[in-house]
C-alpha cells in the first residue's frame, strides 16, 4: 500500500492550489481518503475525507468552505484544493487511507506535501 | 466535538525502561460493537504518522510487541514495556467514533 504525494509547493497569497494523493497497492475505491494538516511545529488536524466510490465528502467545520476534496477513481487519485490561499495555510498536508473496518483507523499515510504560502 | 487530552505532553526515558502515555476523551468512544474507537499513532522525526494501535488494544501489523494499548470508554493508555532509541517521536491518540476525527495534543518521547 502506497500513497504518493508531491514533496512541496510554493505559492503566493490569493493563488489557487490542488494537491494530489495517488494510491497504489490496494483497491482505491474501497477505502476513504482523509486529509490531515500539520502546521509548523504543531499537532495533527483533521480536514476532511472523501469516499472515492461515490465522492461523498465530509469536512471539518474548521475547513469547510475554504477547501474542496475530490477524487478520480480512474487514475486512483484524491485531491485537496484551495481557490484562494492564505499565509495561514502554510503547513504539511498528509493524505491517509481511512479504513472502514478496524475502527475507522488511518492505516496508511502519504509522506506529506509541504505547502508554503508567502508573498 | 470530542476533545482528546493526552498526558504527559513530554517525557524522557532511558533505553530499556518503560513508558506510559494517557489519553482521555470528553465522551465515551465505545461503539455499538462494544469496541472503543481509539487509535494510537507515532510520528517519528521528519516522517509522517504511522498507526500503532487500533480499537484501543489491537497492535497494527509490524508493530513490536513492546507496544501495548489498553482502556475503554473515555480512558486509554499506551505503554511501551522497554523503550528503544527508535521509539523517539511524538505519540498521538485519535478518536474515530465521530465523523469529525480529533487528535490529542501529542506526547513527545525523548530517549535519554
Amino acid at each position: 500500500v502506497q500513497l504518493v504525494q508531491p514533496g512541496s509547493e510554493m505559492k503566493k497569497p490569493g493563488e489557487s492550489l490542488r494537491l494530489s494523493c495517488r494510491g497504489s497497492g490496494y483497491s482505491f475505491s474501497n477505502y476513504w481518503i482523509t486529509w490531515v494538516r500539520q502546521m509548523p511545529g504543531k499537532g495533527l488536524e483533521y480536514m476532511g475525507r472523501i469516499d472515492p466510490s461515490d465522492s461523498f465528502t465530509n469536512y471539518s467545520p474548521s475547513f469547510r468552505g475554504h477547501i474542496t476534496i475530490s477524487s478520480d477513481t480512474s487514475i486512483r487519485v484524491a485531491y485537496l484544493q484551495w481557490t484562494s490561499l492564505q499565509t495561514s495555510d502554510t503547513g504539511i498536508y498528509y493524505c491517509a487511507r481511512h479504513s472502514r473496518t478496524s475502527g475507522n483507523v488511518l492505516d496508511a499515510w502519504g509522506r506529506g506535501t509541504l505547502v508554503t504560502v508567502s508573498s | 466535538d470530542i476533545v482528546m487530552t493526552q498526558s504527559p505532553l513530554s517525557l524522557s526515558v532511558t533505553p530499556g525502561e518503560p513508558a506510559s502515555i494517557s489519553c482521555t476523551s470528553s465522551q465515551s468512544l465505545q461503539h455499538s460493537s462494544g469496541k472503543s474507537f481509539l487509535g494510537w499513532y507515532l510520528q517519528k522525526p521528519g516522517q509522517s504518522p504511522q498507526l500503532l494501535i487500533s480499537l484501543a488494544t489491537y497492535r497494527a501489523s509490524g508493530v513490536p510487541d513492546r507496544f501495548n494499548g489498553s482502556g475503554s470508554g473515555t480512558d486509554f493508555t499506551l505503554k511501551i514495556s522497554r523503550v528503544e532509541a527508535e521509539d523517539t517521536g511524538i505519540y498521538y491518540c485519535m478518536q474515530t467514533l465521530q465523523a469529525l476525527l480529533t487528535f490529542g495534543q501529542g506526547t513527545r518521547l525523548e530517549i535519554k
